[in-house]
């Protein structure tokens, strides 16, 4: 399964948007890229996912590259509710798991 | 509409003991699977049911885990007989999409399962 890579942690001002990348430079053609993300205590949550062109729903923006190559979700204007480990999966064409990395570790500072 | 709930919520049992958690998917939602963190590790994909059947059981760690999903409806996890490296948070999600790829999965709050 392709994989992908994340920064361990990122820091960011409530109110300010927030840009989480994430390479994934082995995708295939037909990978999707999905994002989610887990609150403090809770289960994992949907956030976005995207195969070729940007997306965008009421929670994220996301990003894709040209080469799809790497891609960044975009928080628009962060709250202290949007702290949380935000995870970047990229699902096969025969796969309905998640296989999940480590995730980016959202800070908001209020 | 009711989300996917888990019971219980917390589970602390004694080494060699069983355990069975539940899982109530969304209603109508014919996909569920179980996925696990145990201690400073990644989650992990444990199987996926479309209806009652077993789709995939390829993340299930060995024999000492089963699970069910009688009618297609509530699913179990029993753990029998339960080990120290059990310990983690197990998590229940389902998806209505049968086309997988880009379908989305809808988790429950997860059960803490403490093994001593």
């Amino acid at each position: 399964d392709a994989k992908t890579t994340q920064p361990n942690s990122m820091e960011s001002n409530e109110e300010e948007p927030v840009h989480l990348p994430c390479n994934h430079s082995t995708i295939s053609g037909t990978d999707y890229i999905h994002w989610y993300r887990q609150l403090p205590s809770q289960g994992p949550e949907y956030v976005i996912h995207g195969l070729t062109s940007n997306v965008n729903n009421r929670m994220a923006s996301l990003a894709i590259a040209e080469d799809r190559k790497s891609s960044t979700l975009i928080l628009h204007r962060a709250t202290l509710r949007d702290a949380a480990v935000y995870y970047c999966i990229l699902r096969a064409d025969s796969n309905y798991q998640l296989i999940w990395g480590a995730g980016t570790k959202l800070i908001i500072k209020p | 509409e009711a989300g996917v709930t888990q019971f219980p919520s917390h589970s602390v049992i004694e080494k060699g003991q069983t355990v069975t958690l539940r899982c109530d998917p969304i209603s109508g939602h014919d996909n569920l699977y179980w996925y696990r963190r145990v201690m400073g590790k990644e989650i992990k994909f444990l199987l996926h049911f479309v209806k009652e059947s077993k789709q995939d059981e390829s993340g299930m760690p060995n024999n000492r885990f089963l699970a069910e999903r009688t009618g297609g409806t509530y699913s179990t996890l029993k753990v029998q007989p339960a080990e120290l490296e059990d310990s983690g948070v197990y998590f229940c999600a389902s998806s209505i999409d049968p086309s997988g790829v880009a379908d989305t999965q809808y988790f429950g709050p997860g059960t803490r399962l403490t093994v001593l």
